[in-house]
């Protein structure tokens, strides 16, 4: 089944303790970017990845990490994490970076920082 | 700067009727907005997009129009049934390689 996967779904941590947050997609899709989700603003961009290798900022860089070693993983790095990183992110992929193409998202991770 | 706003954030209709949804842009001209579908506590799912230069499109009870002079999209749902309760997101280009994203309006189709 051709699909978006990210681990973990719900994890909570503290200030300060480093995580990752793994995205995986079996389509073979050439883009792939990182959006949060927050009442009231929406969904905003935090990364994104044209091919492999190659990355970029989005909207709300700031607090984040990402790398780009294989096409298929995007995983996303919160070096530092703080309380006002707490949110609702999502993973995406589309075909090539061509903004028309179909985004297909993640099932979404839940993460609390305390 | 450029904008794409829904302005309703909530949206109740009863089961049967037409539910029309609103997506409107500012300082830009996009050449297509997306409409996506989301569920709570789950990723969007596309559902249509329409270029500047078509003016309507369809996918089964699904109707989407474009205005550029109003700079506007409508989402049209028919017949609605409560199953099409969900918060509907429209999207556009911004800049390159970028999709930005209405906040989304929340349907409820009442039974």
């Amino acid at each position: 089944e051709a699909q978006v996967t990210q681990n973990p779904r719900y994890l909570i941590t503290v200030t300060g303790k480093k995580l990752t947050v793994t995205c995986s997609q079996n389509m073979n899709h050439e883009y792939m970017s990182w959006y949060r989700q927050d009442p009231g603003l929406g969904l905003r961009q935090i990364y994104y990845s044209m091919n492999v290798e190659v990355t970029d900022k989005g909207d709300v860089p700031e607090g984040y990490k990402v790398s780009r070693k294989e096409k298929r993983n995007f995983p996303l790095i919160l070096e530092s994490p703080s309380p006002n990183q707490t949110s609702l992110y999502f993973c995406a992929s589309s075909l090539t970076s061509d903004s028309t193409d179909t985004q297909y998202f993640g099932p979404g991770t839940r993460l609390t920082v305390l | 700067s450029q904008k794409i706003e829904q302005n309703s954030e909530a949206l109740n209709i009863q089961e049967g009727k037409t539910a029309t949804l609103t997506c409107n842009y500012t300082n830009y001209s996009p050449a297509y907005l997306q409409w996506y579908r989301q569920d709570p506590g789950r990723g969007p799912v596309f559902l249509l997009l329409i270029r500047e230069n078509e003016k309507e499109k369809r996918k089964e009870r699904l109707k989407v129009t474009f205005d550029t002079t109003l700079k506007q999209s409508l989402f049209h749902i028919t017949a609605s049934q409560p199953a099409d309760s969900a918060t509907y997101l429209c999207a556009s280009e911004a800049g390159s390689y970028q999709l930005t994203f209405g906040k989304g309006t929340k349907l409820s189709v009442i039974p």
